[in-house]
């Protein structure tokens, strides 16, 4: 099992220009995240989906489109890349809650992206 | 707006010192707090609470929740060099997907 897995891991990009952040998991997860990672704040949910063909907003979707065409990925898009955008980038995913399991998420490796 | 708050931000300790780390809450509709471990890359889960009062260990690590109080504790006893990372804690609020409102981590750095 490979887990969670995100491409590229390293990217620079020019602004204006756009780039697609690849998500797969091989866990069978219904639910599939994606998150931002600034220095000194945390993690910030940007979309998430829960289940394939749906998607919706998280607490930062500016700036951001994303799919999820098949269970096993989930697509984050920019569409013209801006410097404010620079940031580490983590695709998760979960099942669905049952009673209070330990359902928790498992974190990719994370995209390290920068705009100049 | 839902928000999490973990203190201190930074901590260095020597190796066998023991830490606490802590993390306050205000969200709505609270269905669990989760605290992970995030060194170099991904972070890694390390607990899941739910209840208020029952404290969850694993090794080293134990962890307990106060819903009453709105925060958790985090405590790490006989540190090791290996402990060095960031922790996260984030609170799960809301039905349906498991939407998470992270703090800022606590970056632990143990000295040998």
């Amino acid at each position: 099992n490979a887990g969670v897995t995100q491409t590229p891991k390293f990217r620079v990009l020019k602004t204006g220009q756009s780039m697609t952040l690849l998500c797969a998991q091989d866990m069978n997860h219904e639910y599939m995240y994606w998150y931002r990672q600034d220095p000194g704040m945390g993690l910030r949910l940007i979309h998430y989906s829960v289940g394939e063909g749906t998607t919706a907003k998280g607490e930062v979707p500016d700036g951001y489109n994303v799919s999820r065409l098949k269970k096993q990925n989930f697509l984050l898009g920019l569409e013209s890349a801006a410097p404010s955008q620079t940031s580490v980038y983590f695709c998760a995913s979960s099942q669905p809650r049952t009673g209070y399991n330990d359902n928790e998420q498992f974190f990719g490796p994370g995209t390290r992206l920068t705009v100049l | 707006e839902d928000k999490v708050v973990q203190s201190p931000l930074s901590l260095v300790v020597h190796e066998g010192d023991t830490v606490t780390l802590n993390c306050s809450y205000e969200v709505t509709n609270f269905r669990s707090l989760l605290w992970y471990k995030q060194e170099k890359k991904a972070p890694t889960f390390l607990f899941m609470l739910t209840s208020s009062g029952i404290e969850k260990k694993s090794g080293r690590l134990s962890s307990i929740l106060d819903k009453k109080e709105l925060f958790s504790i985090l405590n790490i006893t006989a540190t090791q060099t290996g402990d060095s990372a960031v922790y996260l804690c984030a609170v799960e609020s809301g039905q349906g997907a498991q939407k998470l409102v992270f703090g800022q981590g606590t970056r632990l750095t143990i000295n040998p």
